[in-house]
């Protein structure tokens, strides 16, 4: 089962910041919050990832709290092109297979 | 670096056929992992290998079957296909399986 829970769907303005939050209060300590995206119908796409502490890389910063019970994907300056799905993924351990579970994702929808 | 590269991307079968669908991995990597996409189940994981050898399976019928050879490209094979089996079917590769995995563009089956 999904470990994540996400907002079915969001608006974000082009050029404005986009925050897709995301609740995993059941994470354990040695698993990974995974972040990805899919443009309709291809293959999802690898955004980011963090365990404990803030990420950044070209694309985007990963924002989890302290409690790592939930974390905040953003998008700095969201274009048309960011219209996506994006999923929220707790990676399961690795001695436990270290498969990504998807849940059903938010569908982020960048307007002009 | 090539990404991961999965063919046919589209095949039509008929009820009852079976079918064979095929995964090269980023070269270097030596673990492929399968996933189905559906409208009504959304992403759902089917199984991993790694190093030739299936390390991870999901809660799918003994219809769907894979094998990795020593290239580490991966073959996924599905028997007696059902009309609930049109879906698009996921590649993902990864150097080992405690990495970020990369998704390929899928493979869009549909089972008339």
């Amino acid at each position: 089962d999904a470990k994540t829970t996400q907002p079915t769907s969001m608006d974000c303005a082009e050029g404005r910041a986009a925050n897709l939050p995301c609740n995993h209060s059941t994470i354990s300590g040695n698993e990974y919050v995974y972040w990805y995206r899919q443009i309709h119908s291809q293959g999802p796409q690898y955004i980011i990832h963090g365990l404990k502490n803030n990420e950044t890389n070209e694309m985007a910063s990963l924002i989890i709290t302290e409690d790592r019970k939930s974390s905040t994907l953003i998008l700095p300056h969201a274009t048309l092109r960011d219209t996506a799905v994006y999923y929220c993924i707790v990676r399961v351990a690795y001695n436990q297979g270290g498969k990504l579970i998807f849940g059903q994702g938010t569908e982020l929808s960048v307007k002009p | 670096k090539a990404g991961v590269t999965q063919t046919p991307r589209y095949l039509i079968k008929t009820r009852g056929q079976q079918v064979t669908l095929s995964c090269s991995p980023i070269s270097g990597h030596r673990s492929v992992s399968w996933y189905q996409q559906t409208p009504g189940q959304g992403l759902q994981f089917l199984f991993e290998y790694f190093s030739e050898t299936q390390r991870n399976k999901g809660n799918f019928p003994g219809r769907f079957s894979g094998r990795q050879f020593s290239n580490s490209r991966s073959e996924m094979n599905v028997s007696t296909l059902e009309l609930g089996d049109s879906a698009l079917y996921l590649c993902a590769s990864r150097a080992s399986p405690t990495d970020t995995q990369y998704f390929g563009p899928g493979t869009r089956l549909t089972v008339l």
